[in-house]
């Protein structure tokens, strides 16, 4: 069964950082390319960043690019999104999803941006 | 703003057959497979139409996807009450190098 679990949200300060990561199991990791997608409360889903199965592209959201940066540890299973110069409209539910097709998707992590 | 365009509302009876639009450009729906989610009330997405009209696994044929152009559609025939949820459409864009999805559409079953 395929499963994504991410973890690490929490509050930060405006101005803060924050690393999330997203433990996948149930399939070859390695295999697949991987995503975040975010959700601000009560609004839509925005696209936030992916990263190729062996990490050699990544690709991101204008509105990240240069404070976020995706990773990947495939001998871990994991999926990361360092997080920086947090601002509070990056205050989001955080997804991690799997392939381009995004075919399954995780519980989400809460970051709150907030002094 | 999304990129890509859905009504924010749509509204069904039981039984009826509804119809969810979703309107790009010919850099990401006229050039690329369109994609739709559902996401149930207070939880995560799950995938419910791929490459424009293909069914995963487990996803009943009341749900059925078109794509035209630059625009798709999603159908939901026979309409139940636990379909009611919003739904979104997605898309890669070639000129943004990201996926971009719809705003959503809050499905009510009356």
């Amino acid at each position: 069964e395929v499963q994504l679990v991410e973890s690490g949200g929490g509050l930060v300060q405006p101005g803060g950082s924050l690393r999330l990561s997203c433990a996948a199991s149930g399939f070859t990791f390695s295999s697949y390319a991987m995503h975040w997608v975010r959700q601000a409360p009560g609004k839509g889903l925005e696209y936030v960043s992916a990263i190729s199965s062996n990490g050699g592209s990544t690709y991101y959201a204008n509105s990240v690019k240069g404070r976020f940066t995706i990773s990947r540890d495939n001998s871990k299973n994991t999926l990361y999104l360092q997080m920086g110069s947090l601002r509070a409209e990056d205050m989001a539910v955080y997804y991690c999803a799997r392939e381009w097709e995004l075919d399954y998707w995780g519980q989400g992590t809460l970051v709150t941006v907030s002094s | 703003q999304s990129v890509l365009t859905q009504p924010p509302s749509a509204s069904g009876t039981p039984g009826q057959r509804v119809t969810i639009s979703c309107s790009g450009s010919s850099s990401n729906i006229g050039s690329n497979y369109v994609y739709w989610y559902q996401q149930l009330p207070g939880t995560a997405p799950k995938l419910l139409i791929y490459r424009n009209n293909q069914r995963p696994s487990g996803v009943p044929d009341r749900f059925s996807g078109s794509k035209s152009g630059t625009s798709a559609s999603l159908a939901i025939s026979g309409l139940r009450s636990e379909d009611e949820a919003d739904y979104y459409c997605a898309a890669w864009d070639d000129s943004l190098s990201v996926v971009v999805f719809g705003g959503g559409t809050k499905l009510t079953v009356l």
